[in-house]
């Protein structure tokens, strides 16, 4: 079974720029999650989302949206990008919501450095 | 606000040897997770604990988890290089703006031979 799978692996954009990430969950999964990972942040999440729905939403400003397809694929977009918003975007995928399931599944994530 | 503290934060360790991290969190849940995670890599499942005492083993790590004591364990044993990797504990909660997993900080794990 393939597993978790993230497009594109790198990206590098500029101040101001706005990013599409994509994030394909394992077959059957219904539930995509998003995470931010920085050095100094460590793990914060971002949003999930299930059966096209966004079921909870991170600390994370107006900048950051998400949807999610019928397929149950998701994207992420970033809006006018900061600096700061350079980190490893990480998606996870769980069989259900994943308030209820056991474990989450995380894609190989997208490195994105903002000049 | 949850929060969820791992110590020690870095680790340096002798091939052969055992040690402990810890995984502190400061509000009630009953599922607690380990992730490894290799420099460049994504998060692997290692353990979900769901329950007061649960306890599970894989090779030459172990997890424990005591809810009473807000308390996770991952103990590693007779330790090899191959484990070097920072580990990561999760407690998982229903819903909120921190979302269904919070994680610790990460503990980096280096094995030496």
């Amino acid at each position: 079974k393939a597993g978790v799978t993230q497009t594109p692996r790198y990206l590098i954009k500029t101040r101001g720029q706005q990013v599409t990430l994509s994030c394909s969950p394992i077959s059957g999964h219904r539930s995509v999650s998003w995470y931010q990972q920085t050095p100094g942040q460590g793990l914060q999440f971002l949003f999930e989302y299930f059966s096209e729905t966004q079921r909870n939403k991170g600390n994370f400003p107006g900048r950051f949206s998400g949807r999610q397809f019928s397929n149950s694929r998701s994207e992420m977009n970033v809006s006018t990008l900061e600096l700061g918003d350079s980190a490893l975007y990480l998606c996870a995928s769980s069989l259900g919501l994943a308030t209820f399931t056991d474990t989450q599944y995380f894609g190989p994530g997208t490195r994105l450095t903002v000049l | 606000e949850l929060k969820v503290e791992q110590n020690p934060l870095f680790l340096s360790m002798q091939e052969g040897k055992n040690y402990t991290i810890y995984c502190n969190y400061s509000t009630t849940s009953d599922r607690l997770y380990w992730y490894r995670q290799d420099p460049g890599k994504s998060l692997e499942s290692l353990f979900v604990l769901l329950s007061n005492g649960a306890v599970k083993q894989e090779g030459r790590l172990m997890a424990s988890l005591d809810t009473k004591a807000r308390l996770s364990t991952l103990h590693i044993t007779a330790a090899v290089h191959d484990l070097s990797a920072t580990y990561f504990c999760a407690v998982g909660r229903y819903g909120g703006s921190q979302g269904n997993l919070i994680f610790g900080k990460g503990t980096k794990l280096s094995v030496k031979p």
